[in-house]
């Protein structure tokens, strides 16, 4: 079965300072997609930045670069120059595919509460 | 351009009720997916919709049910309520065949 495991419950950073958030997956489809997603608390989820299996290129998004090592089976978000409004909850996610022409869900990890200090 | 919009924003129910959750998916987009948040918790899979038929379901109870409109509109509704089902009700539309999920700002439920 398809899984997203996120190690970190917390984290600090200094603002202005880098910061790593850390997450592995298990599938062994070969064909698969993995996302990073901020979440507030206003609960809303923001779409960060997205990874596919055959990407021979690391994903970034402005601040944001996925560090995807695809035989260590990791997908680490690096968040350079952290700001203030970056405080939040960070959700990895990967999604399965079903059928063709769908969609397909998406599986979480449980998620990384990550706090940036002045 | 209007994101997802999902109502209530909060609701108060007692255990043993049923309540129905809305979601308007974001223009464009026809497939939705509804997840359930449990406190400090990642969001789990419930169900999706597509073409007005249910394609995909979580490991949930049929207590948990949803409808898809022809305008792409989605419910969820949930019976016989039980306090374990508190929790915020996340609603994701996207286009067939992309991963361009979007996501509303939810349905926090409180079941008394």
């Amino acid at each position: 079965a398809q899984k997203i495991t996120q190690t970190q419950p917390g984290m600090f950073v200094q603002e202005k300072e880098a910061v790593t958030l850390d997450c592995t997956y298990d599938t062994s489809d070969p064909s698969y997609g993995l996302f990073w997603y901020k979440q507030p608390s206003s609960g809303e989820m923001i779409f960060l930045i997205y990874q596919g299996s055959y990407d021979q290129q690391n994903a970034t998004e402005g601040r944001y670069s996925l560090n995807f090592q695809k035989a260590r089976k990791s997908a680490n978000l690096v968040i350079s120059a952290s700001q203030l409004g970056d405080s939040a909850m960070y959700f990895c996610a990967m999604r399965e595919l079903h059928g063709s022409g769908n969609t397909g869900k998406l599986i979480f990890g449980q998620g990384t509460t990550l706090q940036v200090k002045p | 351009d209007a994101g997802v919009t999902q109502s209530p924003t909060h609701l108060i129910k007692t255990r043993g009720q049923q309540v129905t959750l809305r979601c308007s998916p974001k223009s464009g987009h026809d497939t939705v997916s509804w997840y359930q948040q449990a406190l400090g918790q990642g969001p789990q899979f419930i169900f999706q919709y597509y073409e007005e038929e249910e394609r995909q379901r979580g490991n949930f109870p049929d207590r948990f049910s949803g409808h898809q409109f022809p305008n792409y509109s989605s419910e969820l509704n949930v019976n016989a309520l039980l306090l374990g089902d508190s929790a915020l009700y996340l609603c994701a539309s996207s286009p067939a065949q992309n991963y361009g999920y979007t996501f509303g700002s939810g349905t926090r439920l409180t079941v008394v």
